[in-house]
């Protein structure tokens, strides 16, 4: 199966800075990546798939980049709602697997 | 608005079987655009996909769990289930289920809240 490994694990941001948070894979997946957020005591949701799209709703701030094995994530200027657990999740190969997340915590 | 979720007993014993379901309100699983499946995040670790079924009734589980996992459909309450035998302590985690599309679309786009299982005695 295809190790995804997400850094750094933990990301200390103001608001209003940006973040980039990386993720990599052990073989290439192509473009075929998606980026999730979580919030404690909530469901995640779908930020970015195909590496770069992003999903109906998200706003901007969010942009995806990268393929075959190096993808990052990156939040132009953080708000408040943004401070979350970040999973990366491929989908080029079964089964699907996913990164061990990225908390971007105020700092 | 599509909504899973998902339901069932929070603490199991060991050796036994743990059975959750999942219900989905605002889309059909009888869609053939979406696989439903399941995920795992054992406390502290990582997620991993335990498998997932289609419309027709074709499953796909993970090779790491594919001896004790079923995975079936109840299009007529719109629901889909897990069942996961002879459990221990690593199976000790929250399970989430979720929609996952079909051909160049299979990363999921929708999750339930999830569902926190204990396995102990």
């Amino acid at each position: 199966e295809i190790v995804m490994t997400q850094s750094p694990a933990t990301l200390s941001v103001s608001p209003g800075e940006r973040a980039t948070l990386s993720c990599r894979t052990s073989q290439s997946v192509s473009s075929n990546l998606a980026w999730h957020q979580q919030k404690p005591g909530q469901a995640p949701r779908l930020l970015i798939y195909g590496a770069s799209t992003r999903a109906t709703g998200i706003p901007a701030r969010f942009s995806g980049s990268g393929s075959g094995t190096e993808f990052t994530l990156t939040i132009s200027s953080l708000q408040s709602e943004d401070f979350a657990v970040y999973y990366c999740q491929q989908y080029n190969n079964w089964p699907l697997t996913f990164g061990q997340g990225t908390k971007v915590e105020i700092k | 608005q599509l909504r899973l979720q998902e339901s069932g007993p929070g603490l199991v014993k060991p050796s036994e079987t743990l059975s959750l379901t999942c219900t989905v309100s605002g889309a059909s699983i009888s869609s053939t655009n979406y696989y439903w499946g399941w995920i795992r995040q054992p406390p502290g670790k990582g997620l991993e996909w335990i498998g997932n079924i289609y419309y027709s009734g074709s499953t796909y589980y993970n090779p790491s769990l594919k001896s004790r996992v079923t995975i079936s459909l109840d299009t007529s309450k719109n629901q889909f289930s897990l069942k996961l035998s002879s459990v221990t302590a690593a199976d000790t985690a929250m399970y989430y289920c979720a929609r996952a599309g079909t051909g160049n679309y299979e990363f999921v786009d929708y999750w339930g809240q999830g569902a926190l299982v204990t396995v102990s005695s």
